[in-house]
């Protein structure tokens, strides 16, 4: 059975750099025809779409957070990794990874982390 | 980017209710929209994909439909399980979600 898990510091600094790792189990990130991506939640804006990428190698990101945003994949590990830099408040969220069907649905999350931005 | 707007934001009903939810794109989407449902602490959990297929699991008393700009989402009868939020998302261009209806125990 496919889980998707998060892990992370829940707490950040202002102007400092937010990471993020998603370890998959019951599917391997490299045999699948799969996307992997990330969303976070918050009570002001919703759900939003931050990236998704494939192992080969295509990312795509959201446009509204692009220059800050960063994702790898290590297929070693089966995990797949954010990084957002120069974090404010506003970046305060729920931060799920998931899997992104060929239809391009998100079928399958992890149970979400929250990050907190604040001194 | 392509703005998701859904009605209404709250729907108050009663189990056995028929209840529909419209989500409307501020341009063609063509059929790539999906349906969530998001109980609190939880992730989100798909319902429907491309507009109106079913994904494996979910009970049939979930229903998708349209095309273009304008979709819904109805649930035949609603059942004890089903007081939770309801999200639309697009996936014609950058990925983006509605802002969620809120279906609650009337």
């Amino acid at each position: 059975q496919l889980q998707l898990q998060e892990s992370g510091p829940g707490l950040v600094k202002p102007s400092e750099t937010l990471s993020l790792t998603c370890t998959v189990s019951g599917d391997s990130i490299s045999s699948s025809s799969y996307h992997w991506g990330w969303i976070r939640q918050t009570p002001g804006k919703g759900l939003e779409w931050i990236a998704t990428m494939y192992y080969g190698g295509s990312t795509y990101y959201n446009p509204s957070l692009k220059s800050r945003i960063t994702v790898s994949v290590d297929t070693s590990k089966n995990q797949f990794s954010l990084k957002l830099t120069t974090v404010t408040a506003a970046d305060t969220a729920v931060y799920y990874c998931a899997r992104r069907d060929t239809s391009a649905f998100f079928d399958s999350w992890g149970q979400g982390i929250l990050v907190t931005v604040s001194s | 980017d392509i703005q998701l707007t859904q009605s209404p934001s709250t729907l108050s009903a009663s189990v056995g209710d028929r209840v529909t939810i419209t989500c409307r794109a501020s341009q063609s989407i063509n059929h790539w929209l999906a349906w969530y449902q998001q109980k609190p602490g939880k992730a989100p959990k798909v319902l429907i994909y491309k507009a109106s297929s079913l994904q494996n699991g979910v009970p049939s008393r979930f229903s998708g439909s349209g095309s273009g700009t304008e979709f819904t989402l109805t649930i035949s009868s609603l059942q004890p399980d089903d007081f939770a939020t309801y999200y639309c998302q697009q996936s014609n261009g950058y990925l983006t979600f509605g802002q969620g209806t809120k279906v609650e125990i009337k």
